[in-house]
């Protein structure tokens, strides 16, 4: 069955920056958009950012533009999140998920990992 | 970016059906068919039970359906069991290319 697999969460200091991953397998990688969702201690889900199948295309939520870049890997099969200049409002678990149909970058979202946790603290 | 408007909380018997509502706007819901439900468990992936307004992934249950009017949509949990205690949030593409979630609602299984 499809596999989706986070990485690269840990504690940054506010202001640095941090590469969260993706691994996806067990379908068409590139055959689909992908997105990233956090979710806050406490709180609820928030879409952050969105790339295309081919990643011509990305989206991001007003909380990340500027700061995040949201970018893939074809040939790997990896979605990346590239935060920067982070502050103590972007700790939370960040998941990654595949559209439920290919070719449109707005569908529902089908497959998700189990998340990956940024703490931002001093 | 605003997000979509759902009950804190929701509770049924077994056996009960509850319907749980995500108001939004025309920007939105009222303007997409990308309306879709999620059920999330502390420690779990979250799982995608409703899309496309009211069509179910594979393997989820006919005791969950969707629906919308206007600007707001519905989950229903008919014949509830005690599994389905969790947490459930909506989501809609809004026309700023950006995608909405609901703050989530807790449903209790009494």
């Amino acid at each position: 069955q499809v596999q989706m697999v986070e990485s690269g969460g840990g504690v940054v200091q506010p202001g640095r920056s941090l590469r969260l991953s993706c691994s996806a397998s067990r379908y068409p990688f590139s055959s689909f958009a992908m997105h990233w969702v956090r979710q806050a201690p406490g709180k609820g889900l928030e879409w952050v950012a969105g790339i295309s199948d081919a990643g011509i295309s990305t989206y991001y939520a007003d909380s990340g533009k500027g700061r995040f870049t949201i970018s893939r890997d074809n040939s790997k099969n990896t979605l990346f999140l590239q935060m920067s200049n982070v502050t103590t409002e972007d700790t939370g678990v960040y998941f990654c998920a595949r559209v439920v149909r290919g070719g449109d970058p707005w569908t529902a979202l089908y497959n998700w990992g189990r998340g990956t946790m940024v703490t931002v603290s001093s | 970016q605003s997000g979509l408007t759902q009950p804190p909380s929701a509770s049924g018997s077994p056996g009960q059906s509850v319907t749980i509502s995500c108001t939004g706007t025309s920007s939105d819901i009222g303007g997409s068919n990308d309306v879709s439900w999620y059920q999330l468990h502390p420690g779990k992936a979250p799982k995608l039970i409703i899309y496309d307004v009211i069509k179910r992934p594979l393997g989820v249950p006919d005791r969950f359906s969707g629906s919308k009017s206007g600007n707001t949509a519905s989950l229903t949990v008919s014949g509830l069991q005690e599994e389905d205690e969790s947490d459930y949030y909506c989501c809609s593409y809004a026309v700023t290319n950006t995608l909405a979630f609901g703050g989530g609602t807790k449903l209790t299984v009494l």
